[in-house]
């Protein structure tokens, strides 16, 4: 599976838009980009994923390049609930296996 | 309806000893994945296992091992545990093993295990 990078943290005033990078610059054809969520004392939480077209759900936003080397997740209105350590996984076809490559993740601060 | 059930939420257990943690998966689930998570560290994958059948294995020493029973519930074991075996185990269920394109999968709030 290609290896991400992101930020170590990031700050957010509540009410504004978050916008995490992830950086996948050995990204494959076939490899899906991938984000959870992870809030203080509780399990993962799935945020969205894509694979060359821009997402979008009822949490969030995913732009991906045109050359598919990086992706940023848009939460459009930051609320002190989203205060968390967000990964950036991306994984390929079933012939890999199927594990969930986390990495260390952005801390995301939402402050007031 | 219920999410992933993860027991017990706290356990305290000395070098040496083993350990049995359990998870039900959502309804419906039959696949399901273990992880270990080290403080400070991204969740690591363990074992995955799909209609009973182990289906995928991480990086981890023998003295870990898992089972998935016929109502897709799982247990992970883990033998002769060591300090650096304290974390937080994480549970996570779906429909199948998360193949490209699915959503992903729902994880329980994990078993906290610390060992003195």
């Amino acid at each position: 599976d290609a290896k991400t990078t992101q930020p170590t943290s990031m700050d957010c005033a509540e009410g504004r838009a978050a916008n995490l990078p992830c950086n996948h610059s050995t990204i494959s054809g076939n490899e899906y980009v991938y984000w959870y969520r992870q809030i203080h004392s509780q399990g993962p939480q799935y945020i969205i994923h894509g694979l060359k077209n821009n997402e979008t759900n009822e949490m969030a936003s995913l732009i991906i390049t045109e050359d598919r080397k990086s992706s940023t997740l848009i939460l459009p209105h930051a609320t002190l609930r989203d205060t968390a350590v967000y990964y950036c996984i991306v994984r390929a076809n079933s012939n890999s296996g199927y594990a969930l490559n986390f990495g260390k993740g952005t801390s995301l601060l939402v402050t007031p | 309806d219920a999410g992933v059930t993860q027991s017990p939420t706290h356990l305290i257990k000395t070098r040496g000893q083993h350990v049995t943690l359990r998870c039900s998966p959502i309804s419906g689930h039959k696949s399901v994945s273990w992880y270990q998570q080290v403080l400070g560290q991204g969740p690591q994958f363990i074992f995955q296992y799909y209609e009973k059948e182990e289906r995928g294995r991480g990086n981890f020493p023998d003295r870990f091992s898992a089972r998935q029973f016929p109502n897709y519930s799982s247990e992970l074991n883990v033998n002769a545990l060591l300090l650096g075996d304290s974390a937080l185990y994480l549970c996570a269920s779906s429909i199948q093993p998360m193949r490209q394109g699915n959503y992903g999968y729902t994880f329980g709030s994990g078993t906290r295990l610390t060992v003195v």
